[in-house]
């Protein structure tokens, strides 16, 4: 079963504008992961945030993690047309995970179309 | 690194056939996992391994998928026989093990099932 939902399932904006997707997950987790897909290809893992931890940054990417509400949200700065993918949250579940990769589990994704 | 590797790429097949799916994971890796992944239903785990051991199958749909790791550098899924709506990208996927929780995937193997 799915247990983040990312929101929104679409967006299109213009090449240097900033995009913000958000996840949404219902049990509680040890960690929350971000993956990007582009076309044709396996997903390719962008950005880790803990439990413990409100934010964290990699580069363009900025992760916000709320666990009260149980929600994350990934900002791209500055997009540029090589952003265009899906991308996709995956959470860890506190009560199935055995501190490995083997508790995650997948959102649908949302895709982001970079216009030029 | 070459990353996981899996093979075939794209595998076209008929309703019936059996069909055998690829994977070498990353050297060194202790888990292994297989995925599917459907615009309807998204990336659904089927079954992973630890140390080459299956550790949950529950997401196999059916009896005809079965999965084997004989060594820690190959892995298969088989679907016999093979149905249309088998029709998917089946990913495979590595991780380090315990305390990483980061996943490797290959580049995907897209089944048609006609």
């Amino acid at each position: 079963s799915q247990q983040g939902e990312e929101d929104p399932q679409a967006l299109s904006i213009q090449e240097g504008e900033n995009a913000t997707m958000n996840c949404s997950y219902k049990t509680s987790i040890n960690n929350l992961q971000w993956y990007r897909q582009n076309s044709g290809r396996g997903l390719v893992h962008l950005i880790l945030i803990r439990s413990n931890e409100r934010e964290k940054h990699s580069g363009r990417l900025r992760v916000t993690l709320d666990t009260s509400k149980k929600s994350s949200s990934l900002l791209i700065t500055a997009s540029r047309a090589a952003d265009t993918a899906s991308y996709f949250c995956a959470t860890d579940s506190l009560m199935y995970s055995g501190g490995g990769a083997d508790g995650l589990t997948f959102g649908k994704g949302t895709h982001l179309i970079i216009q030029p | 690194d070459a990353g996981v590797i899996q093979s075939p790429r794209h595998e076209v097949t008929e309703m019936g056939q059996e069909v055998t799916l690829r994977c070498k994971p990353i050297s060194g890796h202790d888990y292994l996992f297989w995925y599917r992944q459907t615009m309807m239903r998204g990336l659904e785990l089927l079954i992973y391994f630890n140390n080459n051991v299956p550790i949950d199958d529950s997401g196999m749909p059916e009896d005809r998928f079965s999965a084997k790791m004989p060594n820690a550098s190959f892995s298969t899924l088989k679907i016999q026989p093979s149905e249309p709506r088998d029709s998917a990208v089946y990913f495979c996927a590595s991780s380090p093990g315990w305390g990483n929780e980061k996943l490797f995937f290959g580049s995907g193997t897209q089944l048609s099932v006609l």
